[in-house]
């Protein structure tokens, strides 16, 4: 699976947008990129996936460029209950077997008022 | 629609001892998952299982074992345990009907080592 790389931690305020990159320049043709966001003492919870351009849904947005080798999660109006580690993962979809998931160190991402 | 639930919530043994933590997988879910997180860093995948056989591990020893059952709850064993098992295991669920980068994740069960 291709490796992702995400800042160690990022601060924001509340009410601004955020936007967290990852960068995964050994992406396949075949990998989707997916989100999780893990609050402490919980488990991670999907957020959102995306293979080209732009995807959005209640949470957040993806943005993908045509190249593809960094993507950008969007989220808008942080609030403080956005405080939360964020990971980027990058691999393949397949509906019969089940991949794992390979979880880097993630985005520490701190919301202040 | 039941989420996933994982047993007991916190746990302390002693290094040597072993130890079970259980799972039961969101309805309609047929895959379980387990991963280990130690303190600051992501999930490390274990492994999975589908229709009660493993399929696929993690860099993790032997004395990490599994099982799954009919109604696709599963249980993860550790033997000999060591002072670095000390962390948050999670369970995730998923469907085959599904994504597999859709899994959801249970609330963890916190092992530490003494």
């Amino acid at each position: 699976l291709a490796k992702t790389t995400q800042p160690i931690s990022m601060d924001s305020y509340e009410g601004q947008e955020v936007n967290i990159t990852c960068s995964h320049n050994n992406i396949a043709t075949n990998d989707y990129i997916t989100w999780y966001q893990q609050f402490p003492s919980q488990g991670p919870r999907f957020i959102i996936q995306g293979y080209k351009t732009k995807v959005t849904n209640e949470v957040a947005s993806l943005f993908i460029p045509a190249d593809r080798k960094s993507s950008t999660l969007s989220l808008p109006r942080v609030s403080l209950s956005d405080t939360a580690v964020y990971y980027c993962l990058v691999g393949l979809l397949s509906g019969g077997s089940q991949g794992n998931l390979i979880f880097g160190k993630g985005t520490k991402l701190s919301v202040k008022p | 629609e039941t989420g996933v639930t994982q047993s007991p919530t916190h746990l302390i043994k002693t290094r040597g001892q072993q130890v079970t933590l259980r799972c039961s997988s969101q309805s309609g879910h047929n895959t379980v998952s387990w991963y280990q997180q130690a303190l600051g860093q992501g999930p490390q995948f274990i492994f999975q299982y589908y229709r009660e056989e493993e399929n696929g591990r993690g860099n993790f020893p032997p004395r990490f074992s599994g099982l799954q059952f009919p109604n696709y709850s599963s249980e993860l064993n550790v033997n000999a345990l060591e002072l670095d098992d000390s962390a948050l295991y999670l369970c995730a669920s998923s469907s085959t009907s599904h994504s597999s980068y859709e899994q959801y994740f249970g609330p963890g069960t916190r092992l530490t080592v003494t």
